[in-house]
């Protein structure tokens, strides 16, 4: 029933490691994001895809790369993790395109990712 | 200057207390303005959303804009343990495309 689900849940990994986070909703939704969310609980938008197609990219690390390989999945791959990557990353998805900014924004429960 | 300023608190109040939460922001291009509460270890749920200066009503929530002040308010009537929670503000604008968050206020409500 979950409508926006990440998994998984928790990540430790070392330093160096590549790794993933994946999302999907069922809510049917055109347009999806990825957000960090700092230890002060900062929330700041990465990516937005609508419809598999990317319209936000913040300045983001290029070792970051989101892959939509149809509109309700986003994932979201690291390469080379670094110590200041350690944060919770949450999905969300909308309905519409992001332009419509009163549409209301669904998130996932997060992944905590942790760097040793 | 950050484009949103949140108090990110604790804010610590008895059961039954009126509380207000509040945000400032710079930027006038800000369109639409929103609160999302944010339990422990979950993600930000959409509490209430208003377009235009003024207040809307959801039950014990009311959330108030003012415009000319580039300020808005979240009141939460008689609160309940089961508030407790981070509340966050976010607004968006054309300009940004984006939806830009402040940086949340810890509420506690204590029996």
């Amino acid at each position: 029933d979950t409508a926006v689900s990440q998994t998984p849940k928790y990540l430790v990994t070392q330093m160096g490691n590549d790794k993933s986070i994946k999302c999907e909703q069922n809510l049917g939704h055109d347009t999806m994001y990825w957000y960090k969310q700092d230890s002060k609980k900062f929330l700041k938008i990465m990516f937005s895809y609508n419809n598999k197609e990317l319209i936000i990219n913040e300045t983001v690390p290029n070792r970051f790369s989101p892959k939509s390989p149809d509109k309700a999945h986003l994932n979201l791959h690291i390469n080379s993790l670094e110590l200041g990557d350690s944060a919770v990353y949450f999905c969300a998805s909308s309905q519409g395109s992001l332009r419509v900014g009163n549409q209301p924004q669904h998130f996932g429960d997060g992944t905590r990712l942790s760097i040793l | 200057q950050k484009e949103v300023e949140q108090d990110p608190g604790p804010l610590s109040v008895p059961e039954g207390a009126i509380v207000s939460l509040n945000c400032t922001y710079s930027n006038s291009a800000f369109q639409y303005f929103m609160w999302y509460r944010q339990y422990s270890r979950k993600g930000p749920e959409l509490l209430m959303y208003t377009y235009s200066s003024g207040n809307k009503e959801d039950g014990r929530f009311t959330a108030q804009v003012d415009k000319s002040s580039k300020y808005i308010s979240l009141f939460i009537r008689d609160s309940q343990p089961s508030d407790s929670a981070t509340y966050l503000c976010a607004l968006f604008s054309g300009g940004y495309n984006k939806l830009i968050f402040g940086a949340g206020t810890r509420l506690a409500v204590h029996p």
